[in-house]
């Protein structure tokens, strides 16, 4: 099974700042099977990026994500107060797994 | 559109099952695997498993093997998860998520979620 470890657990920040998410994996993730999710309080998840770096339908273009291999990265440009909420990361090969999340609040 | 629309809420002593539905509508049911995430209070997502709808194959993490049980329903476009022998620990929200194609694919639409409680 492949562990992913997100970082930081919570991260504090203003609208309008600039959000940078971790989520490192413990072996190779294999073919860019890799994508993010945002979760509201109550809500289901969304699915924000698959494929590391594209975006999902409807998805504003703030979003985007990088990396490869163990290390990906959901970068958020300017923070709209929308935004706040939780993201988490997926590798989707044969046996899906989460990371634990990354909490993005109001500073 | 696609829609999932799953059963609502549950209440159960332990050691019983639970059995959860998720009819899907607005595309072709046998075309897209199906999977159940599952997320406790205040903790993350945890995926279980899935079921090919059309030959009805399915997948599911170890540490779920020999307690879950996913099957569908052509007729109907459901999809069902039975989970046994609960526990507290079980006390979750339980989603269903279709991916866009076939196995080792991300989630694409979600259902809205159904809360078990497991309680005596």
């Amino acid at each position: 099974e492949i562990v992913l470890t997100q970082s930081p657990g919570t991260l504090s920040l203003s609208p309008g700042e600039r959000a940078t998410l971790s989520c490192r994996a413990s072996q190779s993730v294999s073919s860019t099977y890799l994508a993010w999710y945002q979760q509201k309080l109550g809500q289901a998840p969304r699915l924000l990026m698959s494929g590391v770096s594209n975006r999902a339908t409807g998805i504003p273009d703030r979003f985007s994500g990088s990396g490869s291999g163990t290390d990906f990265t959901l970068t958020i440009s300017r923070l709209e107060p929308e935004d706040f909420a939780v993201y988490y990361c997926q590798q989707y090969g044969r046996l899906p797994t989460f990371g634990q999340g990354t909490k993005v609040e109001i500073k | 559109q696609v829609q999932l629309v799953q059963s609502g809420a549950e209440v159960k002593k332990p050691g019983a099952s639970v059995k959860v539905s998720c009819k899907a509508s607005g595309y072709n049911f046998i075309a897209h695997y199906m999977n159940w995430v599952r997320q406790a209070p205040g903790q993350g997502l945890e995926w279980m498993g899935m079921i090919n709808p059309s030959g009805g194959y399915t997948s599911f993490a170890q540490k779920f093997q020999g307690r879950v049980s996913v099957t569908r329903d052509t007729s109907t476009s459901t999809v069902y998860m039975e989970l046994s022998s609960l526990t507290s620990e079980d006390t979750a929200v339980y989603y269903c998520a279709r991916n866009p194609y076939g196995a080792g694919s991300y989630f694409e639409y979600w259902g809205q979620g159904t809360l078990v409680t497991v309680s005596s």
